[in-house]
């Protein structure tokens, strides 16, 4: 079935110093990437996004790259923060099909200040 | 907007008991799908819908039911309660399942069977 890997597991950085997280996803009928935050006990929360015609979307210090033919995309957070300390996930999905959005199992970042 | 409301926030339950995980959006989404949430292994797919009267499996949908009579609500069924089952439960929309739209998700149900 589809799957979605994700590393790494855990993450820490010094503050100010950049961050990459990748992943990569099996299906490919996937053509939207969105990557999400989630706070302790909070929900996650959309922080950038990517559809298939896009090799790379900038906003700010948050990049997302993606590779279709190697099936990779990868999260870039530049100039780190104490406040970008949280759970990211990636996650691949279809709009035909089957219609699922499948995630990665997540990257806890540490920025350490 | 409301955005995606679930009830209740949380939950205790006795092996064996069936409860429902309330779900409503009022954004006028057609995609509703529901997530477990474990430590380590991210958010897994249980049931999703494309639309009022389309439901359909996820990654893990043994032991759970959906049905989606409205457009607004999606409710979540245990059947009969297991200990595996205790989890954070996300409930989760988007505009269209065939445009490539984010989800946005509920604050979540914190489940525990013991």
């Amino acid at each position: 079935g589809e799957n979605v890997e994700q590393h790494p597991s855990t993450l820490s950085v010094q503050e100010g110093d950049s961050a990459v997280i990748k992943c990569t996803y099996s299906d490919s009928a996937s053509n939207y990437f969105p990557w999400y935050k989630q706070e302790l006990g909070k929900r996650p929360q959309l922080i950038i996004d990517i559809r298939s015609n896009v090799g790379e979307k900038k906003d700010q210090r948050i990049a997302v790259t993606l590779n279709k033919t190697a099936k990779h995309f990868s999260l870039h957070i530049t100039e780190t923060q104490p406040e970008d300390s949280a759970v990211y996930f990636c996650a691949a999905g279809t709009t035909s099909g089957t219609y699922k959005y499948i995630f990665g199992t997540g990257t806890r970042l540490k920025v350490l200040a | 907007n409301a955005g995606v409301t679930q009830t209740p926030k949380f939950q205790v339950l006795k092996t064996g008991q069936s409860m429902t995980l309330q779900c409503a959006q009022d954004m006028n989404h057609e995609y509703m799908s529901w997530y477990r949430q474990d430590p380590g292994m991210g958010l897994r797919l249980i049931h999703y819908s494309v639309g009022a009267g389309i439901t359909d499996q996820g990654e893990v949908p043994n032991g759970y039911n959906v049905s989606r009579s409205t457009t607004e609500d999606f409710p979540l069924r245990l059947l009969s309660a297991a200990p595996s089952q205790t989890s954070v439960y996300f409930c989760a929309s988007s505009y269209s399942p065939t445009l490539a739209s984010p989800l946005h998700f509920g604050n979540g149900t914190r489940l525990t069977v013991t």
